[in-house]
Order: structure tokens, then sequence, then C-alpha cells
């Protein structure tokens, strides 16, 4: 049974520009949450999406959008690159029906350096 | 708002002895909790949770914890540290509402001596 992937593992941008990450749940699952981990921090919820659509967002600017497919995947879009978007950005999938005792499983991660 | 506090942000024991990471939480409204674990470049993988069934929680690896809601804590321990063990553990709090994202702690650095 696959657990939740992302790709890619790494990804170096300059200022500005604009970077997709894309994120597959675990099996049976179909809802997708992003995290932002800078160095030295706990993750910090950017969003999440269930049935396509944005369910709760954390405190992050409009630069930071997503979307999810049919297929349950997801991607993480953020436009106009700051130095201060390094970190590892984490997705974790659940079972929205596991009646609010849904678990978040990890993915490995995408480290974006932004020089 | 719901937040975790984690004591400490490196821990270092010896192989074998009591490894205790702590943890507190503060929620209006019953919590639910979990302790993941971070190995070095990797991603966060789940030790154990607790969701109101009972205190003492048991996970992987030997680790377990409890729920103390007149102290708001639930601390991390296991009997005997190995090497292994090793790692960045997280502390991590989400509500119980219809919105589940989690709420992490600052984690706790674990180092095991010889």
């Amino acid at each position: 049974d696959a657990g939740v992937t992302q790709s890619p593992t790494h990804l170096i941008k300059t200022r500005g520009q604009q970077v997709t990450l894309r994120c597959s749940p675990k099996s049976g699952h179909d809802t997708v949450s992003w995290y932002q981990q800078a160095l030295g921090q706990g993750p910090q919820f950017i969003f999440q999406y269930y049935e396509e659509e944005e369910r709760q967002r954390g405190n992050f600017p409009d630069r930071f959008s997503g979307h999810q497919f049919p297929n349950y995947s997801s991607e993480l879009n953020v436009n106009a690159l700051l130095l201060g978007d390094s970190a590892l950005y984490l997705c974790a999938s659940s079972f929205y029906g596991a009646g609010g005792l849904e678990t978040q499983y990890f993915g490995p991660g995408t480290r974006l350096l932004v020089l | 708002a719901q937040s975790v506090t984690q004591l400490g942000s490196h821990v270092s024991v010896s192989e074998g002895a009591l490894v205790l990471l702590r943890c507190n939480y503060s929620s209006s409204v019953p919590p639910y909790l979990f302790w993941y674990v971070q190995y070095p470049n990797q991603g966060l993988q789940l030790l154990l949770k607790y969701t109101s069934a009972a205190t003492l929680v048991k996970g992987i690896n030997g680790f377990e914890a409890e729920f103390k809601k007149s102290e708001t804590s639930f601390h991390l321990t296991k009997p005997s540290a190995h090497m292994s063990d090793a790692a960045e553990y997280f502390c991590a709090v989400r509500n119980t509402g219809t919105a589940s994202k989690l709420t992490f702690g600052t984690g706790t650095r674990l180092q095991v001596t010889l």
C-alpha cells in the first residue's frame, strides 16, 4: 500500500518565480492538507482540500494557492517567491469519513530553496 | 485557539535510560492530541494519538503517552532509549470540530548517547 507521495523532492527557485508542488494521498484517503516547515520550526498549516474545494486555510497570503483533482491528488502553488518561502513543504492525507477521528499521514516533503 | 507547548528544545539521554518529552496543551474544548517523529531529511511519522478513548495511549516503537486533563499535559515516554530513537519529536493538537488542521509545537530534538 503506497503511502503519501510528493514530488519533486528538492527544488531550487529564484525570488519572484512561481512553483508547483504535487502530492498523491494514501490509498483510500480523500482529504489533503499542506504544511510549511521552516528550518528548526514545527509545521505550519497552509490549507486543506476536500471534494476539490479549500476547506480551511491557515495564516498564509494569497500567493499560496492550491488545487485538488478528482483523483484526490493535490497541488500547492506559490507565486512571487520570497526568500522566506524556503522551507520543507509537507503534504498530509486523511479520510474525512472517519467521523472526526481522522488521522493525518504525512509524505516525505518537498524541500524548496529560494535564492 | 488551540496550541501546544513543548518544554525543552533539546533532550539528551543515555541509551537504556527513560525518555520523557513534555507537551502541554491549551484548548477550550476536548482536544485530539498527537505525537509525531521526524527523522533527518524525512517527513513526519505518527507515533500515537489520543482521541478520548483511553487516557494512556500506546504507540509504535515502545512509546506511550498519558493524557492528564488536570495538568493539561500529554507527555511522551519510553522506558528504555535506543540509539535509533534519536530524532525530532512534535506534539500536535487538533480541534474536534469539522476542521481538522493540526497545530504543532516547536519540537524537541532527542539525542541518545552511549
